[in-house]
């Protein structure tokens, strides 16, 4: 069965410093992955995904991820960190075929200090 | 355009209680979903339509039902509300051939005492 980790709970970094938040996923098959951001009291938005085309996937806001499937991983990361990153991001698995049955990472909140 | 919408956004409930969430979309998307947020869980599928007449359980189905009206519409009933389903609750949709990007609702905050 397909899984993700979320090895930090929170991060919390200062403006203008990069920002990187960690993933590690399992999947039996080849995965489709995706990092959805969650602004307070709003929905989720999709950020970037990856599904078996290039690597290194950019997203919105300047948020880019690698794909690396030796180390099993597909962190987040951005060289700048702005204070309306502030928020919370997911982590996302989903398997071919899977009818869009995505698998959440119990996600990362990101602080932003001034 | 809307894009998802979700009513109420807050509601309180007593146990035993029952009540429907009511969810539409207006981008013209085949698939819908319903999922829970919860503390430190991330989000867990509750149940999804993968098109109009079709609902299939997700990983958290056990007391919810959910009934997709027409093509816009999909609701998520709670017919004996329990302390357990206390949580957020977001609808979502997507176009069936990209279900991997799903546009979500505002969420509905559900307390039940």
């Amino acid at each position: 069965a397909q899984s993700v980790t979320q090895l930090d709970s929170h991060v919390s970094v200062s403006e203008g410093t990069p920002v990187l938040l960690r993933c590690n996923y399992s999947s039996s098959y080849s995965p489709s992955l995706f990092w959805y951001v969650q602004h307070p009291n709003k929905g989720l938005q999709l950020l970037l995904k990856y599904t078996s085309a290039a690597t290194l996937v950019k997203g919105i806001n300047g948020f880019e991820a690698e794909f690396k499937k030796s180390e099993t991983s597909f962190h987040l990361t951005k060289p700048s960190a702005h204070m309306s990153d502030a928020a919370e991001y997911f982590c996302v698995v989903s398997e071919e075929g899977s009818q869009g049955n995505l698998i959440f990472g119990k996600g990362t909140k990101l602080s932003v200090k001034p | 355009n809307a894009g998802v919408t979700q009513t109420p956004k807050f509601q309180v409930l007593k146990t035993g209680q029952s009540m429907t969430l009511q969810c539409a979309q207006d981008m013209n998307h085949n698939s819908m979903y319903w999922y829970r947020q919860d503390p430190g869980m991330g989000l867990r599928l509750i149940y999804y339509s993968a098109s109009e007449g079709t609902t299939d359980k997700g990983e958290v189905p056990n007391g919810y039902n959910v009934s997709r009206l027409n093509k816009r519409e999909f609701s998520l009933r709670l017919e004996s509300a329990a302390p357990s389903q206390t949580s957020v609750y977001f609808c979502a949709s997507s176009l069936v051939d990209r279900a991997y990007e799903q546009y979500f609702g505002p969420g509905t905050r559900l307390t039940v005492t």
